[in-house]
């Protein structure tokens, strides 16, 4: 069974920085595309980065470019979302989530950040 | 790499058919055959229902079925019923490497 486990959330202040890390089981991790997607309590998902099976390519939504930042470890199969200068307007649930065809999701971790 | 667009809301009675829309651009929907449909209940995880257009994954029911029209792709579900009130969102991969979410429709079964 495929599952995705997301954790390092918590409160933060502005300007302050967080690590995700997603463990991954269940599934030949190292082939797949992994994402970051966001989604603040109440409102829309919105896709934040995704990175390919062996780790070069790395893709980000324009609001978080710079900032942050996709990792991933393939021996320990963990996912890393590094978050730095963080905003009041990254607040939000962050969910792991495996690429398509059958985009599988993790329970996600919330981030608040706030002085 | 603005949201797709979607209604905020579309209702139906039990039993009908209803469609929601999900429209973008030539550089995301009109270009890939790369949009999925994804349904949330409150409180819940997101689940996929559609994907690449119309590919229906193991264990959704067949009352859902996906679409795509230049643009504008599309999410029916034939004989709605109570259960399939959630919100629902599309998405799509662009030229850009990046994904793109719709805002959300909120479905009421009346």
């Amino acid at each position: 069974e495929v599952q995705l486990v997301e954790s390092g959330g918590g409160l933060v202040q502005p300007g302050g920085s967080l690590r995700l890390s997603c463990a991954a089981s269940g599934f030949t991790f190292s082939i797949y595309w992994m994402h970051w997607v966001r989604q603040v309590p109440g409102k829309g998902l919105v896709w934040v980065s995704r990175l390919n099976g062996d780790g070069r390519t790395t893709d980000y939504a324009d609001s978080v470019k710079g900032r942050f930042t996709m990792s991933r470890d393939d021996a320990k199969k963990i996912v890393y979302l590094q978050m730095n200068s963080l905003r009041v307007e990254d607040t939000a649930v962050y969910y792991c989530v495996r690429d398509r065809p059958d985009w599988k999701w993790g329970q996600g971790t919330l981030v608040t950040v706030s002085s | 790499q603005s949201a797709l667009t979607q209604p905020a809301s579309v209702s139906g009675s039990p039993g009908q058919s209803i469609t929601i829309s999900c429209t973008g651009t030539s550089s995301d929907i009109g270009r890939y055959n790369y949009v999925s449909w994804f349904q949330q209940h409150p409180g819940k995880v997101p689940k996929v229902m559609i994907s690449d257009v119309s590919n229906r994954p193991s264990g959704v029911s067949s009352r859902f079925s996906g679409s795509k029209s230049g643009n504008t792709a599309s999410l029916t579900i034939s004989g709605v019923q109570a259960e399939d009130e959630a919100d629902y969102y599309c998405n799509s991969f662009t030229t850009s490497g990046t994904w793109v979410f719709g805002g959300g429709t909120k479905l009421t079964v009346l």
